[in-house]
């Protein structure tokens, strides 16, 4: 079954606010999370990924954050912006399984201008 | 724009046709993949080759039949598929944990 999944599957936030996308998976066993955000006619695109020993990576306007403890992982975007429209997926891989992802269904981001 | 190129991007088939998907990748990496794409769903992995052996078949039906002649090449061939396979089919290739994309192939089946 599925392992990783979102909280919500939409969000609406104005341009220049800060955006937050949370995710929550079950497999304590996964040590690592990667963020992917696809826009419309495209495939999946890489954004930021994190390692279980860490709780917290900064990428370019984006953060991601990482509680074991609850199993959740979060994308933090900074000043969105109308580019960032997109549907966004969090992706754990655990260690056993190689290269294997498991996704969640995803966040679907509208940006207001 | 990415190293993972997929034809055709768009394909309409009838259910007693056969066709194929190609995937392409110009990154030099060894494990390549095949998703399926549904609507509100999450994807859903199909294959995984890992230097051209396949290493995960994760029960897809016999009408899709992969192929990877070399670590550079992965094709899905179609038979006999039915109106819910109808999605969009995406390859992606890695050397490690991260994942690059292709753009998909959106395919309808009638």
């Amino acid at each position: 079954g599925e392992s990783v999944g979102l909280h919500l599957p939409t969000l609406s936030v104005q341009e220049g606010d800060n955006s937050i996308i949370n995710c929550a998976y079950s497999n304590s066993a996964s040590d690592y999370f990667i963020w992917y955000k696809q826009e419309s006619g495209k495939g999946p695109q890489f954004i930021i990924d994190i390692r279980s020993n860490m709780d917290k990576r900064q990428g370019q306007r984006v953060t991601v954050l990482l509680n074991k403890t609850v199993k959740h992982l979060s994308l933090q975007i900074a000043a969105t912006q109308p580019g960032d429209s997109a549907v966004y997926f969090c992706a754990e891989n655990v260690r056993s399984n190689d290269y294997k992802l498991s996704f969640g269904a995803g966040t679907t981001v509208t940006v207001r201008a | 724009e990415t190293g993972v190129t997929q034809t055709p991007r768009h394909l309409v088939m009838g259910m007693t046709n056969k066709k194929s998907l190609k995937c392409e990748q110009h990154l030099g990496h060894n494990a390549m993949y095949w998703y399926k794409q549904s609507a509100k769903k999450p994807l859903e992995l199909m294959f995984v080759y890992n230097f051209k052996e396949q290493t995960e078949n994760n029960s897809v039906p016999s009408r899709f039949s992969p192929e990877c002649p070399n670590s550079s090449h992965l094709f899905l061939h179609l038979h006999t598929l039915q109106p819910e396979d109808s999605a969009l089919y995406l390859c992606a290739s890695s050397e490690g944990n991260e994942q690059f994309f292709g753009p998909g192939t959106r395919l309808t089946v009638l």
